[in-house]
């Protein structure tokens, strides 16, 4: 079975600093999807980035960044210039790369982007 | 483009009650889930439709749960009686079909509190 894991809980950081958000995943599967997504104070969930794993090259969308670790089973999030309106809970998730698999989400990580 | 509408927002009821949660998709999307999550988790799958067919109810406590999406387009999950542990933010999310349930689009939530 696939597991997502989030190993910080909540962070804090100040507004126009950078910040990584970590995750690690377990999986038997070669190929498969990867994603951060957003969870503002409001709920509605958005994705910011998605991954492919036969993908070497690393997902960007604009100040946010990951950077993947296929061996390592890594995928963490780079948000740059972090921004107020950055402040929500992020979900690292996963799914195989296969019709009708489901996305496995980890915990989150509530994230503050301090003034 | 509409997104996907969810109602009530809000639901409080006492437990062995029952309730009803409303979903509309995106138009156009086939395929449907409903998620529940719990306070300080990610979103589980309960269950997955496609049009008005049931993809995958595997993680559905069948015993209280129910889903329907009778003409393929809204969906309505009830919990019939309600316990305790069913307090939690009930996520409908849409895709344009199975093959590209790796673009999921989230509703607000229904967050449900049982007393």
């Amino acid at each position: 079975a696939q597991t997502v894991t989030q190993s910080q809980p909540e962070m804090s950081v100040q507004e126009a600093e950078t910040v990584t958000l970590s995750c690690t995943y377990d999986t038997s599967e070669s190929n498969y999807y990867l994603f951060w997504y957003k969870q503002p104070p409001s709920r509605q969930m958005i994705l910011v980035i998605r991954q492919e794993a036969y993908k070497q090259q690393n997902a960007t969308e604009n100040r946010f960044s990951v950077n993947f670790q296929k061996a390592a089973k890594s995928f963490s999030l780079k948000i740059s210039d972090s921004q107020l309106g950055d402040t929500a809970m992020y979900f690292c998730a996963f799914m195989k790369h296969e019709r009708d698999d489901k996305i496995i989400f980890g915990k989150g990580t509530r994230l503050h982007i301090l003034p | 483009e509409a997104g996907v509408a969810q109602s009530p927002r809000y639901k409080i009821i006492e437990k062995r009650q029952s309730v009803a949660f409303w979903c509309n998709p995106i138009s156009g999307h086939a395929t449907l889930y409903w998620y529940q999550q719990i306070l300080g988790q990610g979103p589980k799958l309960l269950i997955q439709f496609q049009n008005n067919g049931v993809v995958d109810d595997s993680q559905l406590p069948k015993d209280r749960f129910s889903a329907e999406r009778l003409k393929g387009v809204d969906s309505t999950l009830k919990i019939q009686p309600a316990k305790l542990e069913d307090s939690a933010v009930y996520l409908c999310a849409s895709s344009h079909n199975r093959v590209r349930a790796y673009e999921q689009y989230f509703g607000p939530g229904t967050r449900l509190t049982v007393t």
